[in-house]
């Protein structure tokens, strides 16, 4: 199976600051990456398909990039909302595979 | 407006069964994927199962086929999630989602939780 890297694990930022998550695939994954939003207690939200595609509803600060292997999730200036954990996960391949997470605090 | 309510979870014994429901609502129910994910207390997010629109393909985690069988009924605009000889490490929030067959999961349920102990 795929096996997907997040790093940092922990990110801790203040707002207004930009933010950059990191996600590397065991094989490459072409552009099957999407990244999703989970707060406390809440179920995850999707913000990003298909490497770099915003969902809807997501605001613009929030941006894809990447391709094969490595990819990246950038907040370009936190806003107070934005702290939570993102995960990315993978469509390339059966079994469908999610990273571990990467948890944005703030600082 | 896409919604999604996932319901059936509770309390089983190790080995019991328990069907977990979505009902779907806001799109085209049929021409879309349907999945499971769990997360386990204080976990990441695991891939359980999906299935395809007309649910002709149905695809599992390697560690849960056998146990676990996805199914649909369209006509109810509704997902199922059959878990069987449940264990203690399958105890979880289980959401459903939209997608993961030719997309990623796009919308997601509440979630239910499921608890499996003596």
């Amino acid at each position: 199976e795929i096996v997907l890297t997040q790093s940092p694990a922990t990110l801790s930022l203040s707002p207004g600051e930009r933010a950059t998550l990191s996600c590397r695939a065991s094989q490459s994954v072409g552009s099957s990456l999407a990244w999703y939003q989970q707060k406390p207690g809440q179920a995850p939200r999707l913000v990003i398909s298909d490497t770099s595609n915003r969902a809807t509803g997501i605001p613009a600060r929030f941006s894809g990039s990447g391709s094969a292997t490595d990819f990246t999730l950038t907040i370009s200036s936190l806003e107070p909302e934005d702290f939570a954990v993102y995960y990315c996960q993978q469509r390339s391949e059966w079994p469908r595979t999610f990273g571990p997470g990467t948890k944005l605090d703030v600082k | 407006e896409v919604q999604l309510l996932d319901s059936g979870g509770g309390l089983v014994q190790p080995g019991g069964s328990l069907r977990l429901s979505c009902t779907a609502s806001g799109f085209m129910f049929s021409s879309r994927a349907m999945s499971w994910v769990r997360q386990a207390p204080g976990k990441g997010l695991e891939w359980v199962s999906t299935i395809s629109g007309l649910g002709f393909e149905t695809f599992y985690a390697d560690s849960l086929r056998g146990r676990f069988i996805i199914s649909r009924d369209n006509s109810k605009k509704s997902s199922y999630l059959q878990m069987n000889s449940l264990r203690a490490e399958d105890t979880a929030i289980y959401y459903c989602a939209n997608g993961g067959h030719m997309s990623s999961f796009d919308s997601w349920g509440q979630g239910t939780l499921v608890t499996v102990s003596s």
